[in-house]
């Protein structure tokens, strides 16, 4: 696989169970937030993005959760499926249309 | 539109030569990025450039590392010389201001 952490948190979830995936971000000015997907050995890839006006957005089987008080994203994955195994990003929108990243979080769907 | 499309996939090269990175962005997209992504540091934001103009370059680790963009649809990342801790896998994205659509990435080994 590509070059992603070996030692990322790990969600292991069984495959029809919903997942949780948290972010904590840094600047209580950041006005866009993405979620994006990393499979292995490819780019990430975009799924849903809010905007700091909004506490939640819904996507086809994903949701976003953003609460602005203590600086928490969240992405949740209804009804898994092996095809989610990945890690997964936070990004948050800072200053000059820069996009920062967290460090990721690994989901292992379990057959 | 194909996406960012970056070459080489794969370039092995040996410390102390000159390595070149190419990247075509999404056409009509006017921002693009380089990052790095290694699994200490994780997803890093080298550079940035919108309309061809450079924005941000602080990421940059040292005066090894250059980036151009000489049109809207070519920019190269350029380490001169190389060392063994230039290892990584280095990705572009590009933007139209929103959410960044990133290349396959190139995976470069320094031996």
């Amino acid at each position: 696989g590509e070059s992603v952490g070996l030692h990322l948190p790990t969600l292991s979830v069984q495959e029809g169970d919903n997942s949780i995936i948290n972010c904590a971000y840094s600047n209580s000015a950041s006005d866009y937030f993405i979620w994006y997907k990393q499979e292995s050995g490819k780019g990430p890839q975009f799924i849903i993005d809010i905007r700091s006006n909004m506490d939640k957005r819904q996507g086809q089987r994903v949701t976003v959760l953003l609460n602005k008080t203590v600086k928490h994203l969240s992405l949740q994955i209804a009804a898994t499926q092996p095809g989610d195994s990945a890690v997964y990003f936070c990004a948050e929108k800072k200053g000059n249309n820069r996009l920062a990243f967290g460090k990721g979080n690994q989901v292992v769907v379990i057959p | 539109d194909a996406g960012v499309i970056q070459s080489p996939r794969h370039e092995v090269t040996e410390m102390g030569q000159e390595v070149t990175l190419r990247c075509k962005p999404i056409s009509g997209h006017n921002s693009l990025f380089w990052y790095r992504q290694t699994m200490m540091r994780g997803l890093e934001l080298l550079i940035y450039f919108n309309n061809n103009v450079p924005i941000d370059d602080s990421g940059m680790p040292e005066d090894r590392f250059s980036a151009k963009m000489p049109n809207a649809s070519f920019s190269t990342l350029k380490i001169q010389p190389s060392e063994p801790r230039d290892s990584a896998v280095y990705f572009c994205a590009s933007s139209t201001g929103n959410e960044a659509f990133f290349g396959q990435g190139t995976r470069l080994t320094v031996v």
